[in-house]
């Protein structure tokens, strides 16, 4: 059964750089065509991609954020690290990781994270 | 970016109505589109993947059609627990974007 949980603070500042993990279970990141993912969602709003990392270390961003995005794996805690700079009171928004399954050709996300809210307040 | 644009934001609809929701990329996709359901407070679910592939555990009275750019998702017989939020995305290039969203609600 695959499993994934995001962690990291609930409410940062504006400017400050958000981190957040995506701690995962029931499939490694080591396997050829496997991928996770990071997709955020204000309230009341539509899913927006943010990036994603492969099983061979490519990294993917969304052109709008890519400046402040990075994404990371650490294979032996089984782990997905997304840190985002220069926060901002419109990234509000709960932040979900998510499965790549290795599928060869096709890209969707199953399954998903919880989800973790976010909020960017001073 | 390749935008995803779904038809219509908000459905009404009764139980067992059939329903359908379209889902159009701005440019050619092949079959590289994918539907989730997303009920309040909940993650996203899976679906429908690569236009038409039932996902595992998925009631048969989902489906998914279409290639190119037009691509619809047709609930059969709408049953109570399938009043949520439908969003398409396309998986065939980075940024893989989502559509919307269609909230389907009661009537």
């Amino acid at each position: 059964q695959i499993t994934l949980k995001e962690s990291g603070p609930t409410l940062v500042k504006p400017t400050q750089t958000l981190t957040l993990t995506c701690t995962f279970s029931g499939f490694s990141l080591n396997t050829t065509g496997v991928a996770v993912g990071w997709i955020r969602q204000p309230a009341g709003k539509a899913l927006e991609w943010l990036a994603v990392i492969f099983w061979d270390d490519d990294k993917r961003y969304s052109p709008s954020l890519n400046s402040r995005l990075a994404i990371t794996k650490d294979t032996s805690k089984n782990q997905v690290v997304l840190t985002m700079t220069n926060m901002d009171p419109m990234d509000t928004a709960t932040y979900y990781c998510a499965h790549r399954p290795r599928v060869r050709g096709y890209n969707y996300f199953d399954p998903w994270g919880q989800g973790t809210l976010v909020t960017v307040s001073s | 970016d390749i935008q995803m644009t779904q038809s219509p934001s908000s459905l009404s609809a009764s139980v067992g109505d059939r329903v359908t929701v379209t889902c159009r990329a701005s440019q050619g996709i092949s079959t590289s589109l994918n539907w989730y359901q997303q009920k309040p407070g909940k993650a996203p679910n899976l679906l429908i993947y690569a236009a038409s592939s039932l996902q595992s555990g998925v009631p048969s009275r989902f489906s998914g059609s279409g290639s190119g750019t037009d691509f619809t998702l047709t609930i059969s017989s709408l049953q109570p627990e399938d009043f949520a939020t439908y969003y398409c995305q396309q998986g065939y290039r980075t940024p893989y974007t989502f559509g919307q969203g269609t909230e389907l609600e009661i009537k």
